[in-house]
């Protein structure tokens, strides 16, 4: 059993529609991650939140807003989203930031937008 | 600003062989953390494997080992005995030590075990 999960694992929502996200991590980690997965393109970093902090944000438009309650649970709003915006979305988490701490993924939604 | 490339978008290896999937990086920073991760069609990122670059060793887990070359800035992953689950995609990463630097990752490699 993973150790991330993440729901919903399919998502096709119109450009007009409003849909979170939710990650959840079972394994007492400090550190979450949001990643975008387009075709053909290396895994773009999104977001990172450090103790419930957000500690990065990779230029990622407005139309999409993190939100981390506490260390376990990290959504993905989104409203008004493009057609562009068709990808795998993953979440990771990893005991705390720095280089040794390997991230663990949950199985990603995979969000088609019309 | 950390690179990773990878070469070979398809490798095709037959079952019970070895396979290398190689990995070259750039980094300014002297102290970092190089990472492989599998992902299956299922979608979801394996971690396989971890290298510090001041391990005096290569790591190895299971099948898996990492050809470490640190003036070469290589870090080559080799599958041995090779099965028909060992399809999929195979990403290597990396990430330094200075700041908050994110995890960097490569285009990937798409490993094909034939029987």
């Amino acid at each position: 059993e993973t150790g991330v999960t993440q729901t919903p694992r399919h998502l096709v929502m119109g450009m007009t529609n409003k849909k979170s996200l939710k990650c959840e991590q079972h394994l007492g980690h400090n550190a979450m991650y949001w990643y975008k997965q387009s075709a053909k393109k290396p895994l773009e970093l999104m977001f990172v939140y450090n103790f419930k902090e957000q500690t990065e944000n990779n230029s990622v438009p407005s139309r999409f807003s993190p939100e981390c309650p506490n260390s376990s649970h990290l959504f993905l709003h989104l409203h008004t989203l493009q057609p562009e915006d068709s990808a795998l979305y993953l979440c990771a988490s990893s005991r705390a930031l720095g280089s040794y701490n390997e991230q663990f993924f949950g199985p990603g939604t995979r969000l088609t937008v019309l | 600003a950390q690179k990773i490339t990878q070469t070979q978008p398809g490798m095709f290896v037959q079952e019970k062989e070895a396979v290398t999937l190689d990995c070259t990086y750039d980094t300014s920073d002297p102290s970092y953390g190089l990472f492989w991760y599998k992902q299956p069609s299922s979608g979801e990122m394996i971690f396989l494997i971890y290298q510090g670059s001041y391990d005096q060793q290569n790591a190895t887990e299971g099948r898996y080992s990492l050809n470490f070359q640190k003036a070469r800035k290589s870090a080559n992953l080799v599958i041995s005995a090779s099965q028909l689950g060992d399809s999929a995609m195979y990403f290597c990463a990396m990430r330094g030590t200075t700041g908050n630097t994110p995890l960097v990752f490569g285009k990937g490699t798409r490993l094909s075990v034939i029987a």
